[in-house]
C-alpha cells in the first residue's frame, strides 16, 4: 500500500473548518484513500473512504485531487470533540488490503 | 447495535504470566482484526481472521502469541510468558467482509500493563 504523508499536529478553532491535508503520491489505481481518527483512550473510528470522487457524509467531507496525489479530509464545524489523531491511510483492493497501516496521523487539537 | 466488545479494558500481568485477550465482533461480522499500539505509536497490524481460520498474520511474532476465532465465541489473543515489551494497547477490529466499502470498526482496546 502506498505510504501516506501527514502534518504533525494542527490547531483549530472550535466552529471553524477543519482542513487537514494528506500526501500519498505514490498510490496507485485501485488504492482508496481512509480516514480513521482516534480519540484518547479510544479505539480508532472510521470517519470516510474514497477513490477519485469526492465524498460527504454525516461526519466530514474527503476531497481527492484530479491527479489523486493529496486529500483533504474537512470537518465543517469543529468542536471540541473533534480533538483527536487522525488519521489518513491507502487501502488497496486486494488481499493485502486487509491490514490497515496506520502512521503517525494528524494530532488536531480544536480550541475554544 | 452494538460495536466491537474487547474485555477486560485493563489488564495486569505479571512477567512470565499469560494474557487473554477477548474481542466479540459487530454482529455479523465474520472478519476480526488484530492490532498493538505502543506508547506514542501509531497501530500496527498483527493477524486477520475469519471464523476458525487464521488468513494473514503477517504482523503476529513468532514466539508467544497466538490468535483464533472460534465458530461460537469471540476472538482471543494469546500472550504467554508475557515481557515488559509487550505492554501496550490491543486493538480488534471486525467488518463483514473485505471489499473496500466495507470498513474495519474497531472496538475501545485492552490496555496490557506487565508489572
Amino acid at each position: 500500500d502506498a505510504k501516506t504523508t501527514q502534518p504533525p499536529s494542527m490547531d483549530c478553532a472550535e466552529g471553524r473548518a477543519a482542513n487537514l491535508p494528506c500526501n500519498h503520491s505514490t498510490i496507485s489505481g485501485n488504492e482508496y484513500v481512509y480516514w480513521y481518527r482516534q480519540i484518547h483512550s479510544q479505539g480508532p473510528q472510521y470517519i470516510i473512504h474514497g477513490l477519485k470522487n469526492n465524498e460527504t457524509n454525516e461526519m466530514a467531507s474527503l476531497i481527492i485531487t484530479e491527479d489523486r496525489k493529496s486529500s483533504t479530509l474537512i470537518l465543517p464545524h469543529a468542536t471540541l470533540r473533534d480533538t483527536a489523531v487522525y488519521y489518513c491511510i491507502v487501502r488497496g483492493d486486494n488481499n493485502a488490503g486487509n491490514m490497515l497501516t496506520f502512521g503517525g496521523g494528524t494530532r488536531l487539537m480544536v480550541k475554544p | 447495535n452494538a460495536g466491537v466488545m474487547q474485555n477486560p479494558r485493563h489488564l495486569v500481568r505479571r512477567r512470565g504470566q499469560e494474557a487473554r485477550l477477548r474481542c466479540s465482533p459487530v454482529k455479523g461480522h465474520s472478519h476480526v482484526y488484530w492490532y498493538r499500539q505502543l506508547p506514542e505509536e501509531g497501530l500496527k497490524f498483527m493477524v486477520y481472521l475469519q471464523k476458525e481460520n487464521i488468513i494473514d498474520e503477517s504482523g503476529m511474532p513468532k514466539e508467544r502469541f497466538s490468535a483464533e476465532f472460534p465458530k461460537e465465541g469471540p476472538s482471543i489473543l494469546r500472550i504467554q510468558q508475557v515481557v515488559r515489551g509487550d505492554s501496550a494497547a490491543y486493538f480488534c477490529a471486525s467488518s463483514p467482509g473485505t471489499g473496500v466499502h466495507q470498513p474495519q470498526h474497531f472496538g475501545d482496546g485492552t490496555r496490557l500493563s506487565i508489572l
